[in-house]
């Protein structure tokens, strides 16, 4: 079964360009979760969505970053304009999320996209 | 809120050796946890989770937690590493509860690199 798919892998970009990065849940999967991993900030959650309906986007650093779920097998994260801070490793991660706690499922990770902004 | 605290940011152990990886938890109710390692370059991968079936948790590549609820305790044990086994490993605490709202949030621990010595 294919698993949480990202691209792209890696991306260099110049400061103050637009940055897109796309994520597939896997099927069936219906909570998406958003991540960004550095050395200094381990591992912060930026957003997640259940249901194609953002949740909770406490975790987005500033309005730069947006991000939408326009189907159940698609997300974007976008920063604009990008900047050298934004350089990180994003992942991306879903789970078969329940609506009420009876029970509970893992999250399964992407590989991630390594971003550069130079 | 939920947290976790893993303690040590770096294990190093001899091959052969045992594997004690520790995390303390802080939940205000029974929590469901998982232990996650991250291989470079990759993401994250589920090693085990407990949803307090047994309190004695059995996971992929030879490792098992064990839940103790006295001790807000939830420890990662190997008896014996292998080379495979360095990487970097993290504790994590859902916010699903019986009866309640979740959409399968997980609040990480700080993580722990483990190296293993030839």
């Amino acid at each position: 079964d294919a698993g949480v798919i990202q691209s792209p892998r890696h991306e260099v970009t110049e400061m103050g360009q637009e940055v897109t990065l796309r994520c597939k849940p896997i099927s069936g999967h219906n909570s998406l979760f958003w991540y960004r991993q550095t050395m200094m900030r381990g591992l912060e959650l930026l957003i997640y969505f259940n249901n194609n309906v953002p949740i909770d986007d406490s975790g987005m650093p500033e309005d730069r970053f947006s991000a939408k779920m326009p189907n159940a097998s698609f997300s974007t994260l976008k920063i604009q304009p990008s900047e050298p801070r934004d350089s990180a490793v994003y992942f991306c991660a879903s789970s078969a999320g329940v609506p009420y706690g009876l029970s509970n499922q893992p999250q399964h990770f992407g590989d991630g996209t390594r971003l550069s902004i130079l | 809120a939920q947290s976790v605290t893993q303690l040590g940011s770096h294990v190093s152990v001899s091959e052969g050796a045992l594997v004690l990886l520790r995390c303390n938890y802080s939940s205000s109710v029974p929590p469901y946890l998982f232990w996650y390692v991250q291989y470079p370059n990759q993401g994250l991968q589920l090693l085990l989770k407990y949803t307090s079936a047994a309190t004695l948790v059995k996971g992929i590549n030879g490792f098992e937690a064990e839940f103790k609820k006295s001790e807000t305790s939830f420890h990662l044990t190997k008896p014996s590493a292998h080379m495979s086994d360095a990487a970097e490993y993290f504790c994590a605490v859902s916010d699903a509860r019986p009866g309640g709202t979740s959409y399968g949030k997980l609040t990480f621990g700080q993580g722990t690199i483990l190296t293993v010595h030839p």
